[in-house]
């Protein structure tokens, strides 16, 4: 099985910081690789895929890059209603998400 | 536009089975897979497994091989996971998950369902 590393597992950032959230994954995965935001209570949404795919409907100061193993998801300047936590996934064989990472105020 | 509406929250006995429905509109129902995913209270996304609603084809991550089924009604646009064998570990939320991307059960998740609540209890 595929695993997915991401770091770091909480980040504390103000409105307006730049943002970087990493993703591991244990083996090639080419760039099939999505990820996700989730609010307390909420199902996750989708941000991105294809590694650096905007979904539609997404705002774009939210991005991705990386291919092979090593990716990130890049938020440029962090919103009040970016505060939530962040998956990836892979999709190479079927579906693994990371461990999450929580963007909180700092 | 594409929704999920799955069923409603269950309470369940350890040993017991559990049955959760996903019923699909806004789209057509055998165009998507559909994936499930479950989530602990507190914790991360963990992913079940997956369906073809247009032939039934099935996959399951291993950690449910054995224990998990899914099916469909296609004249309701409905997808059914069944988990066996429940116990205290299984307390979760499921969700169901539209899939699109390029090879059978290796999908991201475009439209969720608001997910169900299983609690496993004695």
């Amino acid at each position: 099985d595929i695993q997915m590393t991401q770091s770091p597992s909480t980040l504390s950032a103000s409105v307006g910081d730049r943002v970087t959230i990493s993703c591991r994954a244990s083996q090639s995965i080419g760039n099939w690789l999505a990820w996700y935001q989730q609010k307390p209570g909420q199902a996750p949404k989708l941000l991105i895929y294809q590694a650096s795919t905007l979904e539609s409907g997404v705002a774009s100061r939210f991005s991705g890059s990386g291919s092979g193993t090593e990716f990130t998801l890049t938020i440029s300047s962090l919103q009040p209603d970016d505060f939530a936590t962040y998956y990836c996934q892979q999709y190479n064989n079927y579906g693994t998400f990371g461990q999450g990472t929580k963007v909180e105020i700092k | 536009q594409a929704q999920l509406v799955q069923s409603g929250a269950e309470v369940k006995k350890p040993g017991a089975s559990v049955k959760v429905s996903c019923q699909a509109s806004g789209y057509t129902f055998t165009s998507h897979e559909i994936h499930w995913v479950r989530q602990a209270t507190g914790l991360g996304l963990e992913w079940m497994g997956w369906m073809n609603p247009n032939n039934g084809k099935t996959g399951f991550a291993q950690n449910f091989q054995g224990r998990v089924t899914v099916t469909r009604n296609t004249s309701i646009a409905t997808t059914y996971m069944e988990l066996a064998s429940l116990t205290s570990d299984d307390t979760a939320i499921y969700y169901c998950a539209r899939a699109r991307g390029p090879y059978t059960g290796s999908k991201y998740f475009d439209v969720w369902g608001r997910g169900t609540l299983v609690t496993v209890s004695s």
